[in-house]
Order: structure tokens, then sequence, then C-alpha cells
């Protein structure tokens, strides 16, 4: 059965900081991951897709890498910023049967940055 | 704009009482999915539908049933709801996970 663990569970870290999220899952067969972004009482925004046979993709401030075979991901973010503020979740989308696939998460990693 | 939507946003209901959560797609994605974000849990799969006129449950389906209308819409329906299926629910599409899934807003139940 697919796990997927984010660490660490929460990080505070003041502005202008760069950070890195990880992401590990017990299952290396993937179709790809996913990062979402959720700010508290709403819904999750899509940040970044990573193919299985990708290694790392990159929007903005924000890079992510993928290390299938050690069942790894982290989320890069460059000078953060008090609006990057929220929860990052990790999620890894591999086959439930022969016919459906669906994403798997992690608990995420709240993100508290200090202006 | 192209996306999930899901009805209601907000909705309190007493033990025992049945609801349907509805949820429809533009996108022509042929997979739909139901999940729940309860604290400290993340986000359990309830139930899927790979391909229109299938479904099959997934981590947490006790107390739901679910109906995929046609391939734009998906409903999970609470029979007789309980306080433990309060819960933030979110609906979500994809085409075969290669352009990623997209979630709904979420639903917002509380049972009391």
């Amino acid at each position: 059965k697919q796990e997927v663990t984010q660490i660490p569970a929460a990080l505070s870290v003041p502005e202008g900081e760069n950070l890195v999220l990880n992401c590990s899952f017990t299952d290396s067969a993937i179709y790809n991951l996913q990062w979402f972004r959720q700010d508290p009482g709403k819904g999750l925004t899509s940040l970044l897709l990573i193919q299985s046979s990708q290694r790392e993709q990159t929007s903005g401030r924000l890079n992510a890498s993928l290390d299938k075979s050690s069942g790894r991901s982290t989320l890069y973010i460059a000078a953060s910023q008090p609006g990057d503020s929220a929860t990052y979740l990790c999620a890894v989308s591999g086959a439930l049967n022969q016919a459906g696939t669906a994403l798997i998460f992690g608990k995420g990693t709240t993100l508290s940055v200090s202006s | 704009n192209a996306g999930v939507t899901q009805t209601p946003k907000f909705q309190v209901l007493k033990t025992g009482q049945s609801m349907t959560l509805q949820c429809a797609q533009d996108m022509n994605h042929n997979s739909m999915y139901w999940y729940r974000q309860d604290p400290g849990m993340g986000l359990r799969l309830i139930y899927y539908s790979a391909s229109e006129g299938t479904t099959d449950k997934g981590e947490v389906p006790n107390g739901y049933n679910v109906s995929r209308l046609n391939k734009r819409e998906f409903s999970l329906r609470l029979e007789s709801a309980a306080p433990s299926q309060t819960s933030v629910y979110f609906c979500a599409s994809s085409n075969r996970a290669a352009n990623g899934y997209t979630f709904g807003s979420g639903t917002r139940l509380t049972v009391v």
C-alpha cells in the first residue's frame, strides 16, 4: 500500500529565506507526483506536476524535483514571502487496480513566513 | 471558468438525515474522485470512478454511496449521516493522470 510522508509537519521561517519541503513515498511505481497549496478553509491549488519520467519542474520561485527510484521529492521555495504561508501537500498518483488511478496524499507541511 | 464545481459549499445535517453532494466537471475528464479531509488525517479517498459507468471503493467508503450520472457528474450520497462524517469533502477529476488532478473548492459538512 502506497504511503506518503511529508517532513517537516510545520515550518516557520523569516521572509526572504530559501526553504525545502520534503516528501517521500513507499512505492516507486507512480505515474506522477503533484504538489498542491491549500490556504486555511480553502480548496487545493495545483502548484507543480512532475511526470514519472521527469526529474524536475519549475514555476516562478518554485522548483520541484523527483527521484522516483529512491521515493523522494522536494519542493524548493526561493526567497520566501508572507504570502507563501499555507499548507503544502504532496500527492502521488498510482494504480488502484487495472482500471483506476488516484492520488495518495501526504498530511502536508504547514509553512509560516514572517515579515 | 473550466474546472470542477461542487455544491453545496456548506451544509449542516442532523444525525440520521440523508443528503447528496454534487460534483460536475467540464474538462471532459474520464476519471472522477471523492475525498474527505480531516484534521490530522489528511485527504483520504472515499470512492472513485475510473470512467463513465464504473465506480469503485477507496480507502474509507463505509457510510457512502456514489453515482456516476454521466461523464460530467459524480455524486456522493450519505444515506444516514453520522457525526463521524463531519468533514470537508473534495471532488476531483483527471484524464488518466496524464495532466494531473483538478479539485473542486470543497463542501464543508457538519453532522450534529
